[in-house]
Parts: C-alpha cells; structure tokens; sequence
C-alpha cells in the first residue's frame, strides 16, 4: 500500500505538448509539494499545498500549474512543454507537525519527464 | 534556512556503523535538523529529524551537539542497500509545516561489501 504514489512513472512527450502528471496520498496528511530534480541531481522545490490552498509558488513559469482537487490529491499539468522541462518530478506530503517538530516529508518514486 | 555542509562522500564497511557528519554553524534556536537519503532512482525518503536533544528510530540515531553547530547521523549495522545520497537539511516551520525543504549536494555513502 504505497503511502505516495504518482503516475505515470515515465513521460516521454514532443516539445510543445501539455501533460499532467498525478499525485495522490493516503497519509491522510493535510500538505501536498512538488519538487523538480534536473539533470544535476539538485532537488528543488516548486509548490506546497495545505488543506487545498497554495502555500509556496516558487520562481516556476506560468506553464506549470498544480491542481489540487482535494487534500490526498495534488496534480501537475505543465502546458507549452520545453526541453529544460526534461527532470525528475516527486510529490511529497507531509502533516503539520509532529512530537519532534515539523512533521517530515514523504516523497513518491518521481516521474521521469523526457522532451523530445 | 541555515545552510550546511556534509563532505561529498564517504566509505564504510558492511556491518559497521556509519558515521555521516553534517556542520549547520548559523543554525538558529527555532530551526531543526532533519535527514534524507535518495537511493538510485527513488524519491527522497525520510530518516530521522531533531531539535536539540539526541534522537534514535529503527533506522538510525541523531546527535546533535550541545551548541547545535553539528550533528551525526548514525546508522549502526550499514547494509549494502543503505548505500545513497544523505541530505543534511536545517529548516525552520512557518507554523503551517508547509514549507519546502532545501536540498544541497549531500554525501554520497557508499558501503563496501
């Protein structure tokens, strides 16, 4: 029963295109993030969710617009594909706190966008 | 956040423990510690975190030194399957814990058979 799981796990697209990618979450955890990882490995964050609501909208173009039906769901769509949109993309969730502190977040296995 | 330095890589031996240091110099009182570890082609999975005080969960023990300058990760009997990147990573809650994580370069641990 996987806690964060995404689809698809590969993407393989033409330059141009819109795509979504899903994210779904069964922690029951109240926020929902996107990362992007390039081809340098650096993990880099893009949008948090809390409660549906857009917390974090970091310096990402207008083309990547994340969608968040309900709290265990948080898509990606990504319109006007570009060959620097090729990356590894993960969605994480995470609840507000925990005995520690700040509750940790969960990542999915990543999907594997590819521009052609 | 504060930043923090790991060295790039590091070696252990099967079945010893492994001893990952992480320097957070400019932490600040309201920012914990927290460590991540990305396996080949996996997402990021989640270790351990910390304040001030020592912390141990099935997977691994965190010591945080008294000033909170530095700390170790400790994985006591390491696999081959626990070779990965380590993130240190110093963060501070908005209040929401709806922030996002700032990940740097990390060691790259690898375990010797």
């Amino acid at each position: 029963d996987t806690a964060v799981s995404q689809t698809p796990k590969y993407l393989v697209t033409q330059m141009g295109n819109d795509k979504s990618i899903k994210c779904e979450q069964n922690l029951g955890h109240d926020t929902m993030y996107w990362y992007k990882q390039d081809s340098k490995k650096f993990l880099k964050i893009m949008f948090s969710y809390n409660n549906k609501e857009l917390i974090i909208n970091e310096t990402v173009p207008n083309r990547f617009s994340p969608k968040s039906p309900d709290k265990a769901h948080l898509n990606l769509h990504i319109n006007s594909l570009e060959l620097g949109d090729s990356a590894v993309y993960f969605c994480a969730s995470s609840q507000a706190w925990d005995r520690v502190g700040p509750g940790p977040q969960h990542f999915g296995d990543g999907t594997r966008l590819s521009i052609l | 956040d504060a930043k923090t330095t790991q060295p790039p890589s590091m070696d252990c031996a099967e079945g010893r423990a492994a001893n990952l240091p992480c320097n957070h110099s400019t932490i600040s009182g309201n920012e914990y510690v927290y460590w991540y570890r990305q396996i080949h082609s996996q997402g990021p999975q989640y270790i351990i975190h910390g304040l001030k005080n020592n912390e141990t969960n099935e997977m691994a023990s965190l010591i945080i030194t008294e000033d909170r300058k530095s700390s170790t990760l400790i994985l006591p009997h390491a696999t081959l399957r626990d070779t990965a990147v380590y993130y240190c990573i110093v963060r501070v809650s908005t209040g929401g814990g709806a922030d996002g994580l700032t990940f740097g370069k990390g060691t790259h641990l690898i375990i010797q058979p």
